[in-house]
């Protein structure tokens, strides 16, 4: 079976902008593998950021953005706020009701 | 929407435990649920989830065989029963609910749309 696969780390300078990927071992993302990400700060329930790769959740700032870059997922941050700094976790859904979520990214606003 | 877990605890490895998660502020029975895990300091595990009627659900290859999701529309509860725990199980579970009713994708939305604050289960004789 697939890996998920992201970055271990990122580090943004406040007002930067910064891609985080989210990709297969094997294989292409796609939109029918229905990428979301989700941001999760210490001590706290993840948040819902994306979904359907590119839609942004409720009440989500238009500074975090969704796409697919060549065969990747990509989560763009487009002018870091220090509250941004989060670990960031992808999940793709692998068909047969499986979704797997992908290694985590921390990113530090610095 | 409010998701409220309760039942986490210290259990000895080869017991069992129910984690319950009660859930308000939406329809309950209209949406698929989840369950996802955290092992402290690591990252996010998908491990569960079950349809709006109950009629599909599946689980993560770690837990296969362990763990049995259900609901209950009635009560607008989701749980988790766990068998066999191993050390390895200990982690914050959380429950999470769907944006459609349907535990296979193909509609329009797969994802977690909301989430709730997690119970620590704690593996360990």
């Amino acid at each position: 079976q697939s890996v998920v696969t992201q970055e271990p780390s990122f580090s943004v300078s406040p007002g930067g902008t910064v891609t985080l990927t989210c990709g297969l071992t094997s294989g292409s993302v796609s939109p029918n593998l229905y990428p979301s990400w989700y941001q999760q700060t210490p001590g706290r329930s993840p948040r819902t950021l994306i979904y359907n790769a590119d839609s942004r959740s409720f009440g989500v700032p238009d500074r975090f953005s969704g796409s697919i870059v060549g065969n990747k997922a990509a989560l763009t941050i487009t002018g870091a706020q220090a509250e941004d700094e989060a670990d960031y976790y992808c999940v793709l859904y692998m068909g047969g009701g499986l979704r797997v979520f992908g290694g985590g990214t921390k990113v530090t606003v610095l | 929407v409010h998701l409220v877990e309760s039942g986490g605890g210290l259990v000895q490895p080869g017991r069992s435990l129910r984690l319950s998660c009660v859930a308000s502020g939406f329809i309950f029975d209209d949406y698929a649920m989840h369950w996802v895990r955290q092992v402290p300091g690591k990252g996010l595990e998908w491990v569960s989830g079950i349809s709006w009627n109950s009629y599909a659900s599946g689980y993560s290859d770690s837990v296969k065989g362990r763990f049995t999701i259900s609901r209950d529309n009635a009560r607008n509860s989701l749980y988790l029963q766990m068998d066999s725990l191993r050390p390895e199980d200990t982690a914050f579970y959380y429950c999470a609910k769907d944006p459609g009713p349907g535990y296979f994708c193909g509609g329009s939305s797969c994802y977690f749309d909301f989430w709730g604050q997690g119970a620590l289960v704690t593996v360990s004789s």
